[in-house]
């Protein structure tokens, strides 16, 4: 099992660009999501998936969007890039969206925005 | 809403003794878990011991421990013979019995000094 993949690791991008970052896992698991990691604030939720065709808003989900077409899949879609959005981007999953569940998380994609 | 605190932006301990990190929350619910979960500089976040509410024992696992506190909202962290491969970024997290959704506190970042 390669367990929850990330790519890109990097991306500079330019205010106004859009671009989306890829999550992916093979755990066959039904909840997906998506968090940013800011100094100092600790991880915060953006959005999330109790199962394919299924999304939801998180603590902070403004300048992002999300689809779940497939199980595996969840990917994290910025529109229109904006400095406020630097941030490393953590993607995570668990068998389902049961508390009693242990999330995976993937190593991470570190985004700038210019 | 659940919000959970970590006090403590940086901590620090000498090879083979004993730190302590803390972390409180504030919930109204009676079923929930509590994660402490480690982030070294690969910026993997690597769960390291998770908590029952309902369950009074603290639980452990090998030189990590917690003293969970239900009524006091306390959950901190007990690091016994500390090693240099502890030095890392820790958060404590909350997850609610209703919803998936992982809440994490500010994190403390914990040197080892040889």
């Amino acid at each position: 099992n390669a367990g929850v993949t990330q790519t890109p690791k990097f991306q500079v991008l330019k205010t106004g660009q859009s671009m989306t970052l890829q999550c992916a896992q093979d755990m066959n698991h039904e909840y997906m999501s998506w968090y940013r990691q800011d100094p100092g604030m600790g991880l915060r939720l953006i959005h999330y998936s109790v199962g394919a065709g299924i999304t939801d808003q998180g603590e902070v989900p403004n300048g992002y969007n999300v689809s779940r077409s497939t199980t595996e899949d969840f990917p994290l879609r910025l529109l229109s890039a904006a400095p406020s959005q630097t941030s490393v981007y953590f993607c995570a999953s668990s068998l389902s969206g049961l508390f009693t569940d242990t999330q995976y998380f993937g190593p991470g994609t570190r985004l700038t925005v210019l | 809403a659940q919000t959970v605190t970590q006090s403590q932006p940086e901590m620090s301990v000498q090879e083979a003794e004993t730190v302590t990190l803390s972390c409180t929350y504030d919930t109204s619910e009676s079923d929930y878990y509590l994660f402490w979960y480690k982030q070294p500089p690969s910026r993997q976040m690597i769960l390291v011991i998770r908590q029952e509410a309902y369950k009074q024992q603290n639980a452990t696992e090998n030189r990590f421990s917690v003293n969970f506190q239900k009524a006091a909202k306390s959950f901190s962290l007990k690091i016994s013979d500390s090693q240099l491969g502890d030095a890392a970024m820790y958060f404590c997290a909350y997850r609610s019995a209703s919803g998936g959704k992982l809440i994490f506190g500010q994190g403390t970042e914990l040197s080892v000094k040889p």
